[in-house]
């Protein structure tokens, strides 16, 4: 089945930084990737996501990026503010099932 | 403005009781889903439903149920509750019917579970 690893775990960058987080995807009929943001006590909760039959994709400060052949897609986020900091999960999925298979988290921290 | 909710937020229960777990969404979604998250593990898949009288089991279902009698609940059950469900515990549901494309989905704000 899928798997889905996510790198790095934990994520430290001052203040105004981009950050850079990596997952890998195992299955090639996976084609949509989406990213969720959680926030301490909350869900998580839909930031950006992408299918197959695009390579990138930009929301303000935050973009996705996905390589098929490679099998592996990032996410950007640029001009980091301290509202950034929480735990970001990748998955991916496929349309015939409706399935997420995650990451397993990175908990990225935003340094004043 | 539709919601999900899940309750309670906080238990604590004893090893052999039995749990129930709720969680009721507004949207009117066809898929309710079920997710226990553990340090280092993210979120697995436990039990979920694509429709009423539909339940389907996840990769760690050993030691839980749930059934589906109407679109908005899917009530989670640990029928002995064991040291290891000590956890906290997602619902989410999404709109996707078949032959629709994947799209959000939506969670509840979890329930911390202790098994003593």
């Amino acid at each position: 089945g899928e798997n889905v690893e996510q790198h790095p775990s934990t994520l430290s960058v001052q203040e105004g930084d981009s950050a850079v987080i990596k997952c890998t995807y195992s299955d090639s009929a996976s084609n949509y990737f989406p990213w969720y943001k959680q926030e301490l006590g909350k869900g998580p909760q839909l930031i950006i996501d992408i299918r197959s039959n695009v390579g990138e994709k930009k929301d303000q400060r935050i973009a996705v990026t996905l390589n098929k052949t490679a099998k592996h897609f990032s996410l950007h986020i640029t001009e980091t503010q301290p509202e950034d900091s929480a735990v970001y999960f990748c998955a991916a999925a496929k349309d015939s099932n409706y399935q997420l298979i995650w990451g397993a988290g990175t908990k990225l921290i935003i340094k004043p | 403005d539709a919601e999900i909710t899940q309750s309670p937020r906080h238990k604590i229960t004893e090893t052999g009781r039995q749990v129930t777990l709720a969680c009721h969404q507004t949207w009117n979604h066809n898929n309710m889903f079920w997710y226990r998250q553990d340090l280092g593990h993210g979120l697995r898949l436990i039990h979920y439903s694509y429709g009423v009288q539909d339940t389907n089991k996840g990769e760690v279902s050993d030691g839980y149920s749930v059934s589906r009698s109407n679109t908005e609940d899917l009530p989670l059950t640990l029928e002995s509750a064991a040291s290891s469900q000590t956890s906290v515990y997602f619902c989410a549901s999404s709109e996707v019917r078949p032959g629709q494309r994947n799209t959000e989905a939506f969670f509840g704000q979890g329930t911390r579970l202790t098994v003593v």
